[in-house]
């Protein structure tokens, strides 16, 4: 079956523009989590949601993140007014428990 | 604030030789995962551990789960140049919340 997937696989943008990164989850799996990983890093947890709910928003940076989720299924990680230290791969990742993640390609942000 | 800490931080061996990378924390953790990541690529789950002293092979990676659940450890036999990537620890804590380690960046010279 299909895995995680995430769009676009790179996005290059201007320092001060908006961004949108798509992830389309394992059909079924009801949680779905972002991460951001810094070149050479481990990952940062950023967000996770129980179907359309984010109970736990308290890995986002600052008020410029910000995600949803419809459907039970594509979430939208939106960053507003990038910055360079916003510059990333991007993570997505979905399960039906906790503990077993299945992670996409991720998007490779850079902001110039 | 739970925290893993993995050691070493990078790795670089020659194919053949054994090695042992690390995954510590103080907090208690009711699961530990790990995963390798390679370039370019999102994480891939290896293994869960979930009972304290649980030891756990796969193939050719022999992976221990710490008595008081506070930390984790992978053994490589005979490792291969295929071994190379990113290795995370990751163990759910509290609230259910996943905390990742930093990782181990291991090679395998051919």
């Amino acid at each position: 079956g299909a895995g995680v997937s995430q769009s676009p696989s790179n996005k290059v943008t201007e320092k001060g523009k908006d961004v949108e990164l798509r992830c389309d989850p394992i059909s079924g799996h009801t949680a779905l989590y972002w991460y951001r990983q810094r070149l050479g890093q481990g990952l940062e947890f950023l967000i996770y949601f129980q179907g359309n709910s984010a109970p736990d928003k308290s890995g986002l940076p600052s008020d410029r993140f910000s995600a949803e989720r419809t459907g039970e299924s594509v979430s939208t990680l939106t960053i507003q007014r990038t910055q360079q230290e916003d510059s990333a791969v991007y993570l997505c990742a979905s399960s039906l428990v906790v503990d077993e993640q299945f992670f996409g390609p991720g998007t490779r942000l850079t902001v110039l | 604030t739970q925290l893993l800490e993995q050691s070493p931080q990078f790795l670089s061996i020659q194919e053949g030789e054994n090695l042992t990378v690390y995954c510590n924390s103080s907090s208690v953790f009711s699961s530990l995962q790990w995963y390798r990541q390679e370039p370019g690529e999102g994480p891939v789950l290896l293994v869960t551990v979930v009972t304290g002293g649980e030891v756990k092979k796969l193939k050719r990676l022999t992976f221990q789960f710490g008595d008081a659940r506070k930390d984790s450890s992978l053994h490589i036999t005979a490792a291969q140049p295929g071994d190379t990537g990113l290795y995370l620890c990751a163990g759910e804590g509290r609230d259910d919340k996943i905390i990742f380690g930093k990782g181990t960046r291991l090679h395998i010279l051919p």
